[in-house]
């Protein structure tokens, strides 16, 4: 059962537009929400992270929101820039037994054109 | 500040042997937790280790066992290999109560 699902395996914007990922989740005992971006032979790096209590939360040119009702967050990007392409994993934190677990979606792979 | 490194960068098992695969936690960070990525999935939580006792365990089997260590790093042990275990194995730490995960580069174990 995929609590954390991320319903586009890939994205091509053209450089300097906005490029928008999006994430939708499951649990609402999930207390905050993660993004990280991927290149290929490293490990996860954290982007920007936004607590269940809030909307919206911004970090230069990265911008992530969230909508409880709906159970969705997503990752603005303005303007976007070739550096941007590489993989976007959504995650959700929540506590399991006495750890605090990341539950991740599957990725998004974000192209960004010149 | 160091961050978190993991060793070794790759490596190929065979079916049915044990793999240790090790990881140093970055500097001030006291809690290690272990992921394992297969192709074209996001990572998924294997454990947590906190004071060197594990404090949270996701979906695997016991041969999946691990160990801290008094200067935080950590181990993966990983029992009677199965094909399916091939997989990027990611090490990430962090202070306890913080969201503030560092990840390794990971570990590529291929099983053969």
């Amino acid at each position: 059962d995929q609590q954390v699902k991320q319903n586009s395996p890939s994205l091509s914007v053209q450089e300097g537009r906005i490029s928008i990922l999006n994430c939708d989740y499951t649990n609402s005992m999930f207390d905050y929400f993660l993004w990280y971006k991927k290149y290929p032979a490293e490990g996860p790096t954290f982007l920007i992270s936004i607590s269940s209590i809030k909307d919206k939360n911004e970090d230069g040119r990265f911008t992530v929101f969230l909508n409880k009702s709906a159970k969705h967050l997503s990752l603005h990007i303005v303007p976007s820039q070739p550096g941007d392409s590489a993989v976007y994993f959504c995650a959700a934190s929540e506590k399991w037994a006495g750890a605090q677990k990341l539950v991740f979606g599957q990725g998004t792979r974000l192209t960004i054109n010149p | 500040e160091t961050g978190v490194t993991q060793s070794p960068t790759h490596l190929i098992k065979t079916r049915g042997q044990q793999v240790t695969l090790r990881c140093s936690s970055q500097s001030g960070h006291n809690t290690v937790s272990w992921y394992q990525q297969a192709l074209g999935q996001g990572p998924q939580f294997i454990f947590q280790y906190y004071r060197e006792e594990e404090n949270g365990r996701g979906n695997f089997p016991p041969r999946f066992s691990g160990l801290q260590f008094p200067n935080y790093s950590s181990e993966l042990n990983v029992n009677a290999l199965e094909l399916d275990d091939s997989a990027l194995y990611l090490c990430a730490s962090t202070l306890q109560g913080s969201y503030g995960y560092t990840f390794g580069s990971g570990t590529r174990l291929t099983v053969v």
